[in-house]
């Protein structure tokens, strides 16, 4: 069935770098997009960015601009996100989830990776 | 950049009806989806394109998207619909934009 896994939970020091991956199972993988999101501890939802497997096209949240690299590798039909200069308030839970665009919303999701900020 | 605004939290009675509201300047221009998340768990798609349900959520959940302010609406609330509820929203410049996220409580 359609599945998204996510790599094992990650505790990393400030300004250090951090790459999570998000592979695919079930599905033609440069069919859709893959999205970005993470939760802060207690908090909401919040979209990083997007990639189109199918080409590698990347679009990023301002928020993220220049910190954020979204990139996929199309052998292993597997989706990485990797977040530098890390800070304390990146501690959260990372999750991708893949974009039906033929209803605008995020139909399946991973199982979220925690990263953890700390000195 | 767009902002979308939810209630932190609302309380139902089981068997009652919730109503969980998201507000947008002008959010009946852009699709509304609603995403259900429970404790330690991945947020699942409950509602996309203003109203419409994915299959296997049950009628139980309806929404709505009228001028500035989208509702999920639960009929019926059982206890198993105990959870946190998102609103999300697609914006041309800001891309895909979330709510705080509201805290429905079954009492």
């Amino acid at each position: 069935q359609v599945q998204l896994v996510q790599s094992g939970a990650e505790v990393k020091k400030p300004g250090a770098s951090v790459k999570v991956s998000c592979k695919t199972f079930g599905y033609p993988f440069t069919g859709y997009y893959i999205q970005w999101l993470r939760q802060a501890p207690g908090q909401g939802l919040e979209w990083m960015g997007r990639i189109n497997p199918n080409g590698g096209g990347t679009d990023y949240a301002q928020k993220f601009q220049g910190r954020v690299t979204l990139t996929r590798d199309t052998s292993m039909n597997t989706a990485y996100m990797e977040l530098s200069g890390l800070r304390s308030d990146d501690t959260a839970v990372y999750y991708c989830a893949r974009e039906k665009t033929t209803i605008s919303a995020f139909d399946v999701w991973g199982q979220g990776t925690m990263v953890t900020v700390s000195s | 950049s767009y902002e979308l605004t939810q209630p932190p939290s609302v309380s139902v009675s089981p068997g009652q009806t919730a109503n969980i509201t998201c507000s947008g300047d002008e959010l009946e221009k852009r699709y509304a989806c609603w995403y259900q998340q429970k404790p330690g768990q991945s947020p699942v798609l409950v509602i996309y394109r203003d109203s419409k349900r994915p299959s296997g959520i049950p009628e139980r959940f309806s929404a709505s998207n009228s001028g500035n302010t989208a509702t999920l609406t639960i009929s019926g609330t059982q206890a198993i619909d105990e959870a946190d509820y998102h609103c999300q929203a697609w914006d041309g410049s800001s891309l895909f934009v979330f709510g705080s996220g509201t805290k429905v409580t079954v009492l």
